[in-house]
């Protein structure tokens, strides 16, 4: 089946320009994460929707983000007014329930100029 | 935000070595340990999901145990293939949802 896409792969923006990234997750899969992957560092966790409850956003490193799962099912990420420290791969993943493994889309790679 | 440690940072072996890593992770408040292989420009491939003491797992040349008593997990590879060469990651979880990762430790196998 299916696995879980995002677009676009890459983006190139420049600093101070608002950037959309989306992810469409395996049908059916009610939990949906957002992860980023900087330079250099681990993966860190950015935000969670859970079936219609209110998502999980203590992970956004700043209020220039946000994020929001329309119908239960696609996901965008929004990124307002990019910074340089924004560049990194950002993955999204879906699972079936909560603390199921996780399955990951190919990731946007994010550079801000 | 939990501590999760992986060595070595990277590895170069050779076709047909066998190798191991490391992976250290709280010891409190354990739920699950995920071991996931990332090659480069694919999406991370989960390997394992390991969540009692003592677990041990295979997938073909591959396999992990783990000690949630001291908080560690390893990662072998036998008969390493050029096709292994990728990033490694486990993943920390604890009553939450939302997975901790290590660094990783990228592996490169040559012919």
């Amino acid at each position: 089946g299916a696995g879980v896409s995002q677009s676009p792969s890459n983006k190139v923006t420049e600093k101070g320009k608002d950037v959309e990234l989306r992810c469409d997750p395996i049908s059916g899969h009610t939990a949906l994460y957002w992860y980023r992957q900087s330079l250099g560092q681990g993966l860190e966790f950015l935000i969670y929707f859970q079936g219609n409850s209110a998502p999980d956003k203590s992970g956004l490193p700043s209020d220039r983000f946000s994020a929001e799962r329309t119908g239960g099912s696609v996901s965008t990420l929004t990124i307002q007014r990019t910074q340089q420290e924004d560049s990194a791969v950002y993955l999204c993943a879906s699972s079936l329930r909560d603390s199921d493994e996780q399955y990951f889309g190919p990731g946007t790679r994010l550079t801000v100029t | 935000i939990l501590n999760v440690e992986q060595s070595p940072q990277s590895l170069h072996v050779q076709e047909g070595d066998s190798t191991n890593f490391t992976c250290s992770f709280p010891s409190s408040n354990f739920y699950a340990l995920h071991w996931y292989r990332w090659e480069t420009a694919k999406s991370p491939e989960a390997l394992f999901v390991m969540t009692l003491n003592g677990d041990e797992k295979k997938k073909g040349r591959i396999s992990a145990t783990l000690n949630t008593k001291e908080g560690y997990s390893y990662l072998y590879i036998k008969g390493s293939q050029p096709e292994d060469s990728a990033t490694y990651l486990c993943a920390f979880l604890d009553s939450g949802y939302a997975l901790n990762f290590g660094k990783g430790t990228s592996l490169l196998v040559t012919p």
